[in-house]
């Protein structure tokens, strides 16, 4: 397994300001991927991180929103920017292991309420 | 599409009840199925998975069997315990796309 840990573990943001959430990893992992997980929901892919190349974003999340960086192979962020009270969420950070990284782990989680 | 779906929540039990969490998913080609367990307050762990038709996935007392024929997936353990409270999500990894889908989660409550 792989332990992750993930900060600040919850914040109160105001409208319109940014946040940018940590993820470390305490081994190597070529992918990471970032979730969302609102309130009484299941979780929804934000995008996927390889180390040294653009996150893939999935449907309905894009870069300008949700600015993710990768500096190496134990470490990642994602940015929450100009939050409205609708991003009010958990925040997942995840890896994968195994063929086609199918086994995933979880961090935490970040929970965020925005004013 | 792609998809899971899973019963809808909450679920209430007593202590050492029979447990069953149903899941079906839809899907071309042969995804590995997981259940992952998100106890209150703490990030999700996962639970047990099997990557082939027919094969039993177990865990801590839980079990759930890939059925091809049937599309599913279905969480289940014989004698529940308080301690079992928490939300129980499934999930399909592959198949003919790489995609990562979850259920919308089961809320199992149990009490003494």
């Amino acid at each position: 397994s792989a332990v992750i840990s993930q900060k600040p573990s919850r914040d109160i943001c105001q409208r319109g300001t940014s946040l940018t959430i940590q993820c470390q990893v305490d081994s190597q992992v070529t992918m990471m991927f970032w979730y969302r997980q609102q309130p009484g929901q299941s979780l929804t892919l934000i995008a996927t991180a390889n180390q040294g190349s653009e996150a893939t974003y999935e449907s309905g999340f894009v870069i300008d929103k949700f600015p993710i960086s990768r500096p190496n192979l134990t470490f990642s962020t994602l940015t929450v920017s100009n939050m409205s009270p609708e991003d009010s969420s958990i925040y997942l950070c995840s890896v994968g292991r195994g063929g086609d990284f199918n086994e995933q782990f979880f961090g935490p989680g970040t929970r965020l309420t925005v004013l | 599409g792609n998809s899971v779906t899973q019963m809808e929540g909450p679920v209430t039990l007593s202590e050492e009840a029979f447990l069953t969490i149903n899941c079906t998913y839809t899907a071309t080609g042969y995804p590995s199925l997981f259940w992952y367990v998100q106890y209150p307050g703490e990030g999700l762990q996962l639970l047990l998975k099997a990557t082939k038709a027919d094969d039993k996935g177990s865990n801590k007392g839980f079990e759930a069997t890939y059925r091809k024929e049937t599309t599913s997936f279905h969480l289940e353990k014989g004698s529940v315990q308080v301690s079992d409270s928490a939300v129980y999500f499934c999930r399909r990894y592959g198949g003919s796309q790489g995609n990562l889908i979850f259920g919308k989660g089961t809320k199992l409550s149990v009490k003494p």
